[in-house]
């Protein structure tokens, strides 16, 4: 059984600050993604990483994906309010279609 | 932006009774899934289906679980005789592609809470 652990499981933090968080795996993935998800509604994907060691941007949010393929980080610069949420690392599978979650991170942006 | 549409959005049911969740998946999407996520768990897989047929499933997927698509444009999960631990999110969600590519990603709904009392 494949298991993704993500840590910190929560976070708060000023505004303005920087933050990582992490996705760490014993199994190899095919690819990850992250999720942002909102209180009461499904999970919305940030983006997908396929390639060990690929780096991807998005705004101010930078995912990377282990050169092992086995973790993952999103970094955040300059936090801003609007970031708080929960995020989700999940990985794909080398053959199939089941995404594994991790728990999440709970992040706190305060003004 | 394309949506995939969760009815109804809460569903309370008694133990033992019957529930079909529905989805509405994007239009052009070909592979369907339901994951569940049971309050303050992890999201889970339950199954994935493609061509009318489930191409996977979870251990959670038992007997109990079945899925259809009875037309073109809805794709349903139906728990026959509901359990306490039942109690969830159900997501349902849709791709283009199957598994996880580069520039692909799933779509998930909204959700539908199920409360089995």
């Amino acid at each position: 059984t494949q298991l993704l652990e993500q840590s910190p499981q929560f976070l708060s933090i000023q505004e303005g600050e920087n933050l990582t968080v992490y996705c760490n795996s014993s199994s190899v993935f095919s690819s990850l993604q992250w999720y942002r998800q909102e209180p009461g509604e499904g999970p919305v994907l940030l983006v997908t990483v396929v390639t060990g060691g690929e780096v991807k941007k998005l705004k101010r949010l930078t995912f990377q994906f282990g050169d092992a393929r086995k973790d993952s980080s999103l970094h955040i610069t300059a936090a801003q309010p609007g970031d708080t949420g929960l995020y989700l690392c999940a990985g794909g599978p080398h053959a199939g279609n089941m995404l594994t979650f991790g728990g999440g991170t709970r992040l706190m942006v305060k003004p | 932006e394309p949506e995939v549409t969760q009815t109804p959005s809460h569903q309370v049911t008694q133990m033992g009774q019957e529930v079909i969740l529905r989805c509405v998946p994007i239009s052009n999407h070909l592979y369907f899934y339901w994951y569940r996520q049971i309050l303050g768990q992890k999201v889970e897989f339950l199954v994935s289906f493609y061509n009318n047929e489930i191409s996977e499933k979870s251990e959670i997927f038992d007997d109990q679980f079945s899925v259809e698509r009875p037309d073109g444009s809805n794709f349903t999960l139906k728990i026959r005789s509901t359990k306490l631990e039942d109690s969830a999110m159900y997501f349902c969600a849709s791709s283009v592609v199957a598994g996880v590519r580069a520039n692909y990603g799933y779509t998930f709904g909204s959700g539908t809470r199920l409360t089995v009392v």
